[in-house]
């Protein structure tokens, strides 16, 4: 139990044009996903957090018009990257979490995405 | 705010060979405590964890011990594989912080055979 998938695996893009990825709970309902990005040979750091029906949080320095995060469901977040340029190249990971259902402090990883643009 | 340490690598052992990976904490509340694993190219998988003192989380030959009076979690294997060759990262989860994970910045450990 507690598998979260993501969609693509990766993506190659233009420079200026959008990417979405997707990150679903596949055998729960996720209350909570987060976003992270990881740079080579780095840690994650945490973009944002999302919870089902509201506004993502942002954390500090992540811009949120550049980042668009959507939690329409109990199963599915998205992440939006708009107007991609090269430095937007990276490792995004998500993680889900179901407070409610017995999860409570603990995030199930996604195997990320590998977003390059050119 | 919340932090994690670990000892920074890369860490390159023999197969067979004992493992510890060092990882302290600071915290504002009273924090779960995790080990992640990474293989290349992958996304994280729990490794293993441990919600209060004195809890061992242990996992595929990998143990750790949550110490409160020295604020640690070390990770540690007996005997290492080429397979365990992953990065690894310490983290903690607090109810403080909205159980935002805090990672630290990882330990990439090669097994040569």
């Amino acid at each position: 139990g507690a598998v979260v998938s993501q969609h693509p695996s990766w993506v190659i893009c233009k420079s200026g044009t959008s990417v979405k990825i997707e990150c679903r709970s596949l055998d729960f309902q996720a209350t909570t996903m987060f976003w992270y990005r990881q740079f080579p040979k780095q840690s994650l750091m945490l973009m944002a957090t999302s919870n089902e029906g509201s506004k993502a949080t942002y954390e500090q320095g992540v811009e949120k018009d550049k980042f668009l995060i959507n939690h329409a469901s109990l199963t599915l977040s998205t992440l939006t990257v708009t107007s991609a340029h090269p430095e937007d190249s990276s490792f995004y990971i998500c993680s889900a979490s179901d407070w409610g259902g017995g999860f409570r402090n603990e995030q199930f990883f996604g195997p990320g995405t590998r977003l390059t643009v050119l | 705010g919340d932090s994690v340490t670990q000892m920074e690598g890369p860490v390159t052992l023999s197969e067979e060979a004992f493992l510890t990976i060092n990882c302290t904490y600071t915290a504002t509340g009273y924090p779960s405590l995790f080990w992640y694993v990474q293989y290349p190219g992958e996304g994280l998988q729990l490794l293993l964890k441990a919600t209060k003192a004195d809890d061992k989380g242990s996992n595929k030959g990998f143990e750790a011990t949550y110490r409160k009076e020295t604020t640690s979690f070390h990770l540690e294997k007996g005997s290492v594989q080429v397979s365990d060759s992953a990065v690894y990262f310490c983290a903690l989860s607090d109810r403080d912080s909205n159980y935002k994970l805090t990672f630290g910045k990882g330990t990439l450990l090669t097994v040569n055979p």
